[in-house]
């Protein structure tokens, strides 16, 4: 079972320099979720979609943008990256939201330099 | 403001047991998770709590007072492959999850 897939799994930006990061489900998961997880901190939510079409900013969506055509797919697009966005990045997905798991990708690890 | 409150690390040797406590200030409470997340990969799931009590799980349990805002995991027979981080997190009024900075659990023989 491939659960959540996450593509790259590393990359090198230069500042100014854009990008797409990917995520894909496939437990047909209305809920899905991206974060970054910076050392010493928690995770931070930046987006999150309720369903094919809809998306919603979480705690930290400056210098992000999402969108969410499919049930499956849920990309996460950097515009002008910025060192600040250096991070690790996780995309999540849950069934609903009251008490239902997120399960998490292995994760982007991001350096823009 | 939303706090989320763990110790930073902890060290215990292998075959004892370890609490590591979580104290939370949310915007409103719906349930409580706690994940696993080994150096370097994706946090999974270890247990949730809605309830005030302790829920058991294997060498896993998790307890919660809602009225102290607390909670903590205990792991016992610690093996080595219990290294990691382990993250506290709550789902606040929005439903939105809330975490913590996670602690560091190191393992010695």
């Amino acid at each position: 079972n491939a659960g959540v897939t996450q593509t790259p799994k590393f990359r090198i930006l230069k500042i100014g320099q854009s990008m797409t990061l990917q995520c894909a489900q496939d437990m047909n998961h209305n809920y899905m979720y991206w974060y970054r997880q910076d050392p010493g901190m928690g995770l931070k939510l930046i987006y999150y979609s309720v369903g094919a079409g809809i998306t919603d900013k979480g705690e930290v969506p400056n210098g992000y943008n999402v969108s969410r055509s499919t049930t499956e797919d849920f990309p996460l697009r950097l515009e002008l990256a910025a060192p600040s966005q250096t991070s690790v990045y996780f995309c999540a997905s849950s069934y609903g939201v009251q008490g239902n798991i997120q399960y998490f990708g292995a994760g982007t690890r991001l350096s823009v330099l | 403001g939303q706090n989320i409150d763990q110790p930073t690390e902890m060290t215990a040797t292998e075959g004892a047991i370890v609490q590591i406590n979580c104290t939370y200030q949310t915007s409103g409470f719906n349930g409580l998770f706690w994940y696993q997340q080994h150096a370097g990969e994706a946090p999974t799931f270890l247990s949730y709590n809605v309830l005030d009590g302790l829920e058991e799980k294997g060498r896993f349990s998790s307890f919660l007072s809602r009225s102290k805002g607390y909670s903590y995991l205990l792991l016992k027979e610690l093996q080595m492959k219990d290294s990691a981080s382990y993250l506290c997190a709550v789902r606040d009024s929005n439903y939105q999850l809330i975490w913590g900075a996670g602690t560091k659990l190191i393992i010695k023989p």
